[in-house]
């Protein structure tokens, strides 16, 4: 089991360019998560999933799309890169949502944008 | 709405002392509660959870938390720290009965925890 992959690991953007991130995960799981984690702020939920062809917002969705076409894969996509989307992407995945449920996440993507 | 306080940015302790992480936080109802350590360059590592019964909950790695609900905390404590401990540590919480909002973590800031030799 390879549990939650991401990919790439880095990536330099300049301003006004797109990129999308896959996540990948193999459990089986239907829940699926997008954080960015920035210095002195934790993580927070960018978009969400409750399975295959839903998303749902999170915490701070502007500037990012996402889609859930499989059920193991998660993107998420930046039409038009911003410096303040410089950040650190973490994927999560879980079995089920809303209650004891554990969320395992993936190696993240180191993103910065000029 | 859910919130999670870890007020101490850093934590420095010897190896071999004990440790512990704080955490406080505020649901409008009954919590779940998370730990996870993200060491540097990796991603986040589940540790240890409160749902529901004991208050002290037994983790990975030697670690453990106790819940208490007059204080509203869910402080990590180990009675003996490891060099390789030394990590991020990150509370989280859960409201369950917050709707549609129940899908979702949140995060503390984290706390950097140091492991003097």
């Amino acid at each position: 089991n390879a549990g939650v992959t991401q990919t790439p690991k880095f990536r330099v953007l300049k301003t006004g360019q797109s990129m999308t991130l896959l996540c990948a995960q193999d459990m089986n799981h239907e829940y699926m998560y997008w954080y960015r984690q920035d210095p002195g702020m934790g993580l927070r939920l960018i978009h969400y999933s409750v399975g295959e062809g839903t998303t749902a917002k999170g915490e701070v969705p502007d500037g990012y799309n996402v889609s859930r076409l499989k059920k193991q894969n998660f993107l998420l996509g930046l039409e038009s890169a911003a410096p303040s989307q410089t950040s650190v992407y973490f994927c999560a995945s879980s079995y089920q949502a809303g209650g004891t449920d554990t969320q395992y996440f993936g190696p993240g993507t180191r993103l910065t944008v000029l | 709405a859910q919130s999670v306080a870890q007020p101490e940015d850093q934590v420095n302790v010897a190896e071999g002392n004990p440790l512990t992480v704080k955490c406080t936080y505020s649901v409008s109802g009954n919590p779940y509660l998370f730990w996870y350590v993200q060491y540097p360059n990796r991603g986040l590592q589940f540790l240890l959870k409160y749902i529901t019964g004991d208050n002290l909950v037994k983790g990975s790695y030697g670690f453990e938390a106790e819940f208490n609900k007059s204080q509203t905390s869910f402080h990590l404590k180990k009675p003996s720290a490891l060099v390789s401990d030394s990590a991020l540590y990150f509370c989280a919480v859960r409201d369950p009965y917050s709707g549609a909002g129940s899908y979702q973590l949140t995060f503390g800031k984290g706390t950097k925890l140091s492991v003097i030799p």
